[in-house]
């Protein structure tokens, strides 16, 4: 069984600040995909960055960026120049090769300080 | 990506009931699923709903307990039978739209959730 695990419950940041979101997670698979979605109050999962398994280089969109660390099974997410409206709970999700179903962790809430 | 709706949006319902929610997709698809979310909890897969035949439930999760529908390519239902307290949830559909030529990743795309309490 594959497990996603996210060990910081809850995360605050000053506004403009960088923050850096944890995810671990085990799997038997060598060909998978690792996905962050963001959860606002309106509780519409929403997509946010996603890295191939295969391939080396970490993954950037805009001010959302990760670091993913095959050997170790590490999968962390950095947010550059916080917004407002980034706050939400963030979950760490993976997905097998050839599979559509993802599994996720526990999500880590992030506050943003103004 | 896909649109989704989903009906319920929140819902109270009684302990001993049943209620359906529909999901409703903007183009076929081929494979709808259902997710759990527990108060300040993660997203637990129910099933998968496969259009043309029975859906695969999660280890956890019987039919009896959340029967679902797939009549066809663009729209599924999810019932929760004989509900009591612990069914109180948001429950998520979600379909794979595919990544395209730049990512073999399938991407979930989700509805908005429907907020079920039991009283």
């Amino acid at each position: 069984a594959q497990t996603v695990t996210q060990s910081q419950p809850e995360m605050s940041v000053q506004e403009a600040e960088t923050v850096t979101l944890s995810c671990t997670y085990d799997t038997s698979e060598s060909d998978y995909y690792l996905f962050w979605y963001k959860q606002p109050p309106s509780r519409q999962m929403i997509l946010v960055i996603r890295q191939e398994a295969y391939k080396q280089q970490n993954a950037t969109e805009n001010r959302f960026s990760v670091n993913f660390q095959k050997a170790a099974k590490s999968f962390s997410l950095k947010i550059s120049d916080s917004q407002l409206g980034d706050a939400a709970m963030y979950f760490c999700a993976l997905q097998n090769f050839g599979n559509e179903k993802l599994t996720f962790g526990t999500g880590t809430r992030l506050t943003i300080i103004p | 990506s896909a649109v989704i709706s989903q009906k319920p949006s929140r819902d109270i319902c009684q302990r001993g009931t049943s209620l359906t929610i529909q999901c409703q997709v903007d183009s076929q698809v081929t494979m709808m699923f259902w997710y759990r979310q527990q108060p300040g909890q993660s997203l637990t897969l129910i099933a998968t709903a496969n259009q043309g035949s029975e859906a695969t439930y999660e280890s956890g999760f019987v039919i009896d307990k959340f029967p679902i529908s797939r009549p066809n390519l663009t729209f599924s239902t999810l019932t929760v039978s004989n509900m009591s307290p612990e069914d109180s949830s948001i429950y998520l559909c979600s379909v794979g739209t595919g990544g395209g030529y730049l990512s073999g990743a399938n991407v979930l795309t989700f509805g908005a959730g429907s907020r079920l309490t039991v009283l």
